[in-house]
């Protein structure tokens, strides 16, 4: 079964914790993203990666880092610096750069921080 | 800044009619209109998408209408059935950007048996 993968699909944490959140793709696609989506927010970019070892910031990158040392992974770190962490994170890959390439969705970790 | 601005945030139709959802962009370097569609829980999925060298594209009852002079673009949904209930949302993108999506704010649709 090829897919994103997202895992765990509810987490909870305490305010002042960091915590990672996974993504795993076996679809061999070279680009991924993560966003955050808040009612009435649309889709926020975080992070996207083209490529392994190289990530470009979106538009709401503060508090948040990634990594992207294996084509397959792509973890995000919600750190305590980010004050407002409550929502549901969403990564996507995408085959390559070229809008020929359709952007699948992974199924979403929803993230409460209390 | 929104990128891609969408109306109207929620839409309740009656099964059988046609829904219509609206968004404007104004970067006219934008050269991709995706739309996509979320159910509850779920992550969203690919519906429709064109490109700003037609005006129109139709799969099955879902059509997107596009009019470049006005920078806007909507999604017509023909014969409204419940089972389309979910949040839709336009986006844009453009090649020089590595193929990264702005998204409109998103649709709530409820269609009523």
């Amino acid at each position: 079964d090829g897919g994103i993968t997202q895992s765990p699909k509810y987490l909870f944490r305490k305010e002042g914790q960091n915590v990672t959140l996974s993504c795993e793709q076996n679809l061999n696609h070279d680009a991924m993203y993560w966003y955050r989506q808040d009612p009435g927010q649309g889709l926020r970019l975080i992070y996207y990666s083209q490529i392994v070892n190289d990530f470009q910031k979106g538009d709401i990158a503060e508090g948040y880092s990634v990594s992207r040392e294996k084509k397959e992974s792509f973890p995000l770190t919600v750190t305590s610096a980010q004050k407002n962490p409550t929502a549901f994170y969403l990564c996507a890959s995408k085959g390559g750069a070229s809008l020929l390439y359709e952007q699948y969705f992974g199924p979403g970790t929803r993230l409460t921080v209390t | 800044q929104q990128q891609v601005k969408q109306s109207p945030q929620s839409l309740i139709v009656q099964k059988g009619g046609i829904s219509i959802i609206n968004c404007a962009y104004e970067n006219t370097a934008f050269d991709y209109f995706p739309w996509y569609q979320q159910f509850p829980g779920k992550g969203p999925a690919l519906l429709i998408a064109i490109r700003p060298d037609v005006s129109e594209k139709k799969e099955g009852r879902f059509t997107i209408s596009f009019n470049k002079s006005a920078k806007q673009f909507s999604l017509h949904i023909m014969d409204s059935q419940p089972g389309d209930s979910a949040t839709y949302f336009c986006a844009a993108s453009k090649s020089s950007t590595l193929g990264r999506l702005y998204f409109g704010r998103g649709t709530q649709l409820t269609v009523w048996p």
